[in-house]
């Protein structure tokens, strides 16, 4: 019962913007949309976080619908290291305790 | 400093043999989890513990039980290890929200 949808994986060119959707019809008011990535044999990595406002920090951008139903996760300038497994997660500010389900995610390879 | 630790890196042991994991988490959150890395890649959480509050993914069989000694430490005892526990444990923590930290990672290897 994923509650998000991803590309299983996508290419990016180094230097250009790496842009990462996905799909969450089914999320509620109160859920966030998390981002994290993995990069091959290394602990996942939180990446960027939102509600229904566009987020930047300096690892990404986040920008989220209107309706909330889906979001793209920007890499402005990819690099070889970004080439990992990134997720996106929908839960609500309280369910820390849960803990996080991840889902298969989008495998993406930045080419030289 | 490393933010959350897991030791060893890597475990190899036989089956029917009783293991643990260490996991120390220095940034003052009050919620650390376990989480399973099977070999198709899947993360999935096994425990979260919470002020002594533990909550439990129904799915992890009994073999497997976390033991905190303090809000700084989590450790994952197994007992009686069979070949299907072969895969990469995670533990993380945050404090009580989405964001989490997460450690390297013990490759377990049942043989």
């Amino acid at each position: 019962d994923a509650k998000t949808t991803q590309p299983p994986s996508m290419d990016c060119a180094e230097g250009r913007a790496a842009n990462l959707p996905c799909n969450h019809s089914t999320i509620s008011g109160n859920e966030y949309v998390y981002w994290y990535r993995q990069i091959h044999s290394q602990g996942p990595q939180y990446i960027i976080h939102g509600l229904k406002n566009n987020e930047t920090n300096e690892m990404a951008s986040l920008i989220i619908t209107e309706d909330r139903k889906s979001s793209t996760l920007i890499l402005p300038h990819a690099t070889l290291r970004d080439t990992a497994v990134y997720y996106c997660i929908v839960m609500y500010s309280g369910g820390g305790a849960d803990g996080l389900t991840f889902g298969k995610g989008t495998h993406l390879i930045i080419q030289p | 400093d490393t933010a959350v630790s897991q030791t060893p890196k890597y475990l190899v042991t036989q089956m029917g043999n009783d293991k643990s994991i260490k996991c120390e988490q220095n940034l003052g959150h009050d919620t650390m989890y376990w989480y399973k890395q099977d070999s198709k890649k899947f993360l999935k959480i096994m425990f979260s513990y919470n002020n002594k509050e533990l909550i439990i993914n129904e799915t992890v069989p009994n073999r497997f039980s976390p033991k905190s000694p303090d809000k700084a430490h989590l450790n994952l005892h197994i007992n009686s290890l069979e070949l299907g526990d072969s895969a990469v444990y995670f533990c993380a923590s945050s404090q009580g929200s989405g964001r989490a930290y997460f450690g390297p990672g013990t490759r377990l290897t049942v043989t």
